[in-house]
């Protein structure tokens, strides 16, 4: 039974420039959240997804957008990259309302 | 608002020591959740114990213990007769009901068990 697989593992992009980074959920899960890591920091909770739309957000910029699909699978779209936008995300999948998640390797992203 | 303290930053033991690592936490809402996650090199966190804030029983898993006093608002991982591959970072979180499912970590312990 896989697991939460992110694409791609490691990223580098110049500043300004815009990202997407990918997330299949779990077999059985449709909730996606999404997390940013700062070196050295915990985990910051950035948005969940379900049935396709945003359903909470953290405290980011609109530079932040995701997208859901139909198969649960989801996005995260960074526009005009900030040096301090590098960090490792994370996403982690569930089940609608549930507390029972499940995290990806993440993806690493340098701005420089 | 919901926070997640981890007072130490690292900690070093010698391999079969037993080792705790402190987790304090503050809410506002009296269903909650509270969370330890194990996070290697590789960088995946991984799931090590959930626990709601109605179940005050300290729960035991191998090597693995925990402690949650509510009094305190504390949530405490302990490991006995640490292993070299218990070296890691490992995170305490905690999820509200009235914020849906979103987890609030604490900045995270590096555990470095040496041989």
């Amino acid at each position: 039974d896989a697991g939460v697989t992110q694409s791609p593992t490691h990223l580098i992009k110049t500043r300004g420039q815009q990202v997407t980074l990918r997330c299949s959920p779990k077999s059985g899960h449709d909730t996606v959240s999404w997390y940013q890591q700062a070196l050295g920091q915990g985990p910051q909770f950035i948005f969940q997804y379900y049935e396709e739309e945003e359903r909470q957000r953290g405290n980011f910029p609109d530079r932040f957008s995701g997208h859901q699909f139909p198969n649960y699978s989801s996005e995260l779209n960074v526009n005009a990259l900030l040096l301090g936008d590098s960090a490792l995300y994370l996403c982690a999948s569930s089940e609608r309302r549930g507390y029972g998640y499940t995290f990806g390797s993440g993806t690493r992203l340098t701005v420089v | 608002a919901q926070k997640v303290t981890q007072a130490q930053t690292e900690i070093s033991v010698v391999e079969k020591e037993d080792v705790t690592l402190d987790c304090v936490y503050e809410t506002r809402d009296t269903t909650y959740y509270l969370f330890w996650y194990k996070q290697p090199p590789s960088g995946e966190l991984v799931f090590l114990i959930r626990r709601n804030s109605f179940d005050e029983q300290n729960e035991i898993s191998g090597r693995y213990s925990w402690n949650f006093q509510k009094s305190t608002s504390s949530f405490n991982f302990t490991i006995t007769a640490s292993q070299v591959v218990d070296s890691a970072v490992y995170f305490c979180a905690l999820s509200e009901a009235a914020s849906g499912s979103r987890l609030t970590f604490g900045e995270g312990t590096q555990l470095t068990v040496n041989p």
